[in-house]
C-alpha cells in the first residue's frame, strides 16, 4: 500500500502476556520509529530505526519493550511481561531522509491500540 | 531535552469563526516547527511546517502559523473554521543539530470542535 501500515489495530491481551507488534512502513523510507500514545497524552517518542539498527533507543520505557527491523523495512515492538500501564496505542513512522538534516515530516500508521487486562 | 506545550486541551468553536490553537516550545538549540493534526479513525498527518525562511507558514486547507522566537511560540490559526476541521491538533519541535536524524516531540494535543 501506499502508507504506513500497522497490524493488528487492536490487541487484548491479558496481564503478564507477549505482544508482537507490526509496522510495514512507506517503501523506500529508511527511517522509522515507534512512538506510544496513552489517553490524553501526546505522542511519545521510543525509538528510531536508520536501516536495520535502532539508531536511538532512550524512549523505551525498561528492558521488557524491544523492537526490531532486521532487514530495513518492516519493523516489530515487542512487549514482553505486560503490565496494565502498557495500554495505549502505539504508532509507527517512517520518514525519507532526502538530505543530511531531513525534513522532520513523518508518516505515520494508524496504530495498534494494546489494552493489557 | 526540547519540550512542547499546548496549554488548551480542548477549544469549541462555531463554524466560520476564527480559532487559534496554542503552543510554546523550549529548546537549547534551534528548531524545526510542524503541526499534526489527527482526524476521527484516522493516523496523524503533517499540517505545515516551519524549517527556514518566512516566519509565517500556511497549510493547504487554510490554516496558518507563525514561529516567534523570542516567544518561543508557533501558535496555529485559521480566520474561519469548517466542519470538516474538527480533529485533534498536536504541535511538534525537533532539533536542528540532530546529525542527519529528528527525534520529533509532541504537546499532548488539543481538540478542536466546531460546533454548527
Amino acid at each position: 500500500g501506499a502508507g504506513v501500515s500497522q497490524t493488528p489495530s487492536n490487541k487484548v491481551t491479558e496481564k503478564g502476556k507477549y505482544v508482537e507488534l507490526r509496522c510495514d512502513p512507506i517503501s523506500g523510507h529508511t527511517a522509522l520509529y515507534w512512538y506510544r500514545q496513552s489517553l490524553g497524552q501526546g505522542p511519545e517518542f521510543l525509538i528510531y530505526f536508520q536501516g536495520t539498527g535502532a539508531a536511538d533507543d532512550s524512549g523505551l520505557p525498561n528492558d521488557r519493550f524491544f523492537a526490531v527491523r532486521p532487514e530495513g523495512s518492516v519493523s516489530t515492538l515487542k512487549i514482553q511481561r505486560t503490565e496494565r500501564g502498557d495500554s495505549a496505542v502505539y504508532l509507527c513512522a517512517s520518514s525519507p531522509l532526502r538530505d543530511s538534516l531531513g525534513t522532520g515530516e513523518l508518516f505515520f500508521g494508524e496504530g495498534s491500540r494494546l489494552t493489557v487486562l | 531535552a526540547q519540550s512542547v506545550t499546548q496549554l488548551d486541551s480542548q477549544v469549541p468553536v462555531f463554524e466560520e469563526a476564527p480559532v487559534e490553537l496554542r503552543c510554546n516550545y523550549s529548546s537549547s538549540v534551534s528548531v524545526y516547527l510542524f503541526w499534526y493534526v489527527q482526524y476521527p479513525n484516522q493516523g496523524l498527518q503533517l499540517l505545515l511546517k516551519y524549517l527556514s525562511g518566512s516566519t509565517l507558514v500556511e497549510s493547504i486547507n487554510g490554516f496558518e502559523a507563525e514561529f516567534n522566537k523570542s516567544q518561543t511560540s508557533f501558535h496555529l490559526r485559521k480566520p474561519s473554521v469548517h466542519i470538516s476541521d474538527t480533529a485533534e491538533y498536536f504541535c511538534a519541535v525537533s532539533d536542528r543539530n540532530s546529525g542527519g536524524y529528528q527525534k520529533v516531540t509532541f504537546g499532548t494535543g488539543t481538540k478542536l470542535q466546531v460546533i454548527p
